[in-house]
């Protein structure tokens, strides 16, 4: 079974808009990180979070854990049409340095 | 910062050609570097593991002698891809771990290479 799973696949919204994005795991984890993927480019490390952290902000980025859940969320805030991109969340497989990647969250944000 | 390049960035081959890919961390040493194939609108789903002067760790279902991985250096890992066949064609990218002290949980990726087989 896949770990990461997003929702949504594919979120629209107009330019100041908050974006949320969820992520759901299956197993134990060290911890989980949040990927942004530009159309045909390489990934961008957005966060970590640590399996004994509940919330972590960076700029108009927040990302919460709740391991009772086995899920994740990314806010961004006040949302900018560069922001356009697929997010993908990824947790280390087997506590090893592996990661695993969910399918992703293509956002849009509208002018 | 952490930079990870990739070379070539896009390449268009021959069925039956062998293609050479290169990864290098830029301004960091990297002792596990990670190779990735992304189909269209699809995930990344991880191929290997590159160990610095150690054989590849292949995930299950990826051919090692298709897929073969040379991992010389420390900022220097490279994937050749033999007689590529248009199944093949995909983006490629590779990841590297930081060695350093501390932990070293973030993965820094390279720009990808997109592969095209005729």
């Amino acid at each position: 079974s896949q770990q990461g799973e997003e929702d949504p696949q594919a979120l629209s919204i107009q330019e100041g808009e908050n974006a949320t994005m969820n992520c759901s795991y299956k197993t134990s984890i060290n911890n989980l990180q949040w990927y942004r993927q530009n159309s045909g480019r390489g990934l961008v490390h957005l966060i970590l979070i640590r399996s004994n952290e509940r919330e972590k902000h960076s700029g108009r980025l927040r990302v919460t854990l709740d391991t009772s859940k086995k899920s994740s969320s990314l806010l961004i805030t006040a949302s900018r049409a560069a922001d356009t991109a697929s997010y993908f969340c990824a947790t280390d497989k087997g506590g090893s340095e592996k990661l695993v990647f969910g399918k992703g969250t293509k956002l849009t944000v509208n002018p | 910062g952490a930079v990870v390049s990739q070379h070539p960035s896009r390449v268009i081959c021959k069925s039956g050609t062998s293609v050479k890919i290169e990864c290098r961390s830029l301004d960091f040493q990297a002792t596990t570097m990670f190779w990735y194939r992304q189909f269209p609108k699809q995930s990344l789903m991880l191929m290997a593991t590159s160990n610095e002067g150690s054989k590849a760790t292949y995930e299950q279902g990826v051919e090692k002698d298709k897929f073969l991985i040379n991992h010389a250096s420390l900022t220097l890992s490279t994937l050749t891809v033999t007689s590529a066949h248009p199944e093949d064609s995909s983006f490629y990218i590779c990841s590297a771990i930081r060695l350093a002290g501390g932990t070293t949980d973030t993965q820094y990726f390279g720009p990808g290479t997109r592969l095209t087989v005729l």
